[in-house]
């Protein structure tokens, strides 16, 4: 069965700094792999996505996330947090080939000023 | 990409009462989905929306209390019925394209529930 945790249900960064939200997934097949961004009031987004081939993704607004299989990991990073960045994250894996998604339980992320 | 509009974006309603929320997408779509995002919480998969069958029901939903209708590939509606305080949250559409399957999301119908 898949599943995913994700480290901190809340996290505070200073503008400007490095942000790094975690997520650790386990998977009995090959997954995809997603952060998604959810601002207030709104539906979520995707941020970036792994699927196959380079581990190291870009997706958009600056951030970008490593596949690490061997630490079973995809942890979103972004080297400058803005103050729009503050939102939810989540993170989601779909065995590939599939559309069954699992995400996590969320990480609010604020940025202060 | 595809536009996805639900409606109502929100509403209070009174216990014992349903409610539908509409889902269109502006191009046709392969599958849709029902989520459900409850206060403080992650994503709950409701079903699978089939074009001209029943949906996929995952565990723990019941097509008596979450009736859902695709009648075709642009349109979905999520029926919430006789509604307690605990169906409060937010009911999210979502579709995929194939492919790489990322999915695309509503901007969802918060509901509350008197």
């Amino acid at each position: 069965a898949q599943s995913v945790t994700q480290l901190g249900s809340h996290v505070s960064v200073s503008e400007g700094a490095l942000v790094l939200l975690r997520c650790n997934y386990s998977s009995s097949v090959p997954p995809y792999l997603f952060w998604y961004v959810q601002y207030p009031n709104q539906g979520l987004q995707l941020l970036l996505k792994y699927t196959t081939g380079a581990t190291l993704v870009k997706g958009i607004n600056g951030f970008e996330a490593e596949f690490k299989k061997s630490e079973t990991s995809f942890h979103l990073t972004k080297p400058s947090a803005h103050m729009s960045d503050a939102a939810e994250y989540f993170c989601a894996v779909t065995p590939s080939g599939t559309y069954k998604y699992i995400f996590g339980t969320g990480t609010r992320l604020k940025v202060l000023a | 990409s595809a536009v996805i509009s639900q409606k109502p974006s929100r509403d209070i309603c009174q216990r014992g009462t349903s409610l539908t929320i509409q889902c269109q997408v502006d191009s046709q779509v392969t599958m849709m989905f029902w989520y459900r995002q409850q206060p403080g919480q992650s994503l709950t998969l409701i079903a699978t929306a089939n074009q001209g069958s029943e949906a996929t029901y995952e565990s723990g939903f019941v097509i008596d209390k979450f009736p859902i209708s695709r009648p075709n590939l642009t349109f979905s509606t999520l029926t919430v019925s006789n509604m307690s305080p605990e169906d409060s949250s937010i009911y999210l559409c979502s579709f995929t394209t194939g492919g790489a399957g990322e999915l695309f999301f509503g901007e969802g119908s918060r509901l509350t529930v008197l």
